[in-house]
């Protein structure tokens, strides 16, 4: 059974690089699209964005200027980046498997203050 | 303000039926698949429907998708109380190369 686990700061100032990662245990992170989607509390999801090991990589197209997603196969771990965070970025922030996503994190809360 | 367009929330009693819309555009809904979540609260969002009308190992019949066009929809039928939370519709948007989601429904069970 894939289970993925996502961890980083809770707490990030405005201005700063928000990095989470996601560790996948129960399966490679060789194969499959593997995506990040937040939700800010009370509202809907937000697709962020995925990567195929191939070197597939695509973005939300209004996060796209400060998102980067990588990958380090050897610890079979994912990782997000996102730059000059503000408070709208407070979020739930959680990494999932597929193009469909079919397999979730439990998600961790990242709040924007100073 | 999200891609595809749901309605706010729906209701229905115990054991009735209910379906939720989804509506999009012909850079996504019209030509990719359509997958549909169910999040309960304080929980990762569950995959109930994915390819449009097809259902992962477990989830009961009682849900179903279907797509016409560029419009999606959720069916729930024999409904309990269980089935109370927010459910999401999403898919592929080829103009944006980006996945986009609904802007989810609450449904209530009366």
């Amino acid at each position: 059974q894939v289970q993925l686990q996502e961890s980083g700061p809770g707490l990030v100032k405005p201005s700063e690089t928000l990095s989470l990662t996601c560790t996948v245990s129960g399966g490679s992170i060789s194969s499959y699209y593997w995506s990040w989607i937040r939700q800010p509390p009370g509202k809907g999801l937000e697709w962020i964005g995925h990567f195929y090991n191939s070197g597939i990589t695509n973005y939300n197209p209004s996060l796209k200027s400060r998102v980067t997603i990588s990958v380090d196969t050897s610890k079979n771990q994912f990782s997000l980046k996102l730059s000059s965070v503000a408070a709208a970025d407070t979020a739930v922030y959680y990494c999932a498997r597929g193009l469909t996503p079919s397999y979730w994190g439990q998600g961790t809360l990242v709040t924007v203050s100073s | 303000q999200s891609v595809l367009t749901q309605p706010p929330s729906v209701s229905a009693a115990p054991g009735q039926k209910v379906t939720i819309s989804c509506s999009g555009s012909s850079s996504n809904i019209g030509n990719n698949y359509v997958f549909w979540y169910q999040q309960l609260p304080g929980t990762a969002p569950k995959l109930l429907i994915y390819d449009s009308n097809t259902r992962p190992s477990g989830i009961p019949d009682r849900f179903s998708g279907s797509k016409s066009g560029t419009s999606a929809t959720l069916g729930i039928t024999g409904l309990q109380t269980g089935d109370e939370a927010d459910y999401y519709c999403g898919t592929w948007d080829s103009s944006l190369s980006a996945g986009v989601f609904g802007g989810g429904t609450k449904l209530t069970v009366l």
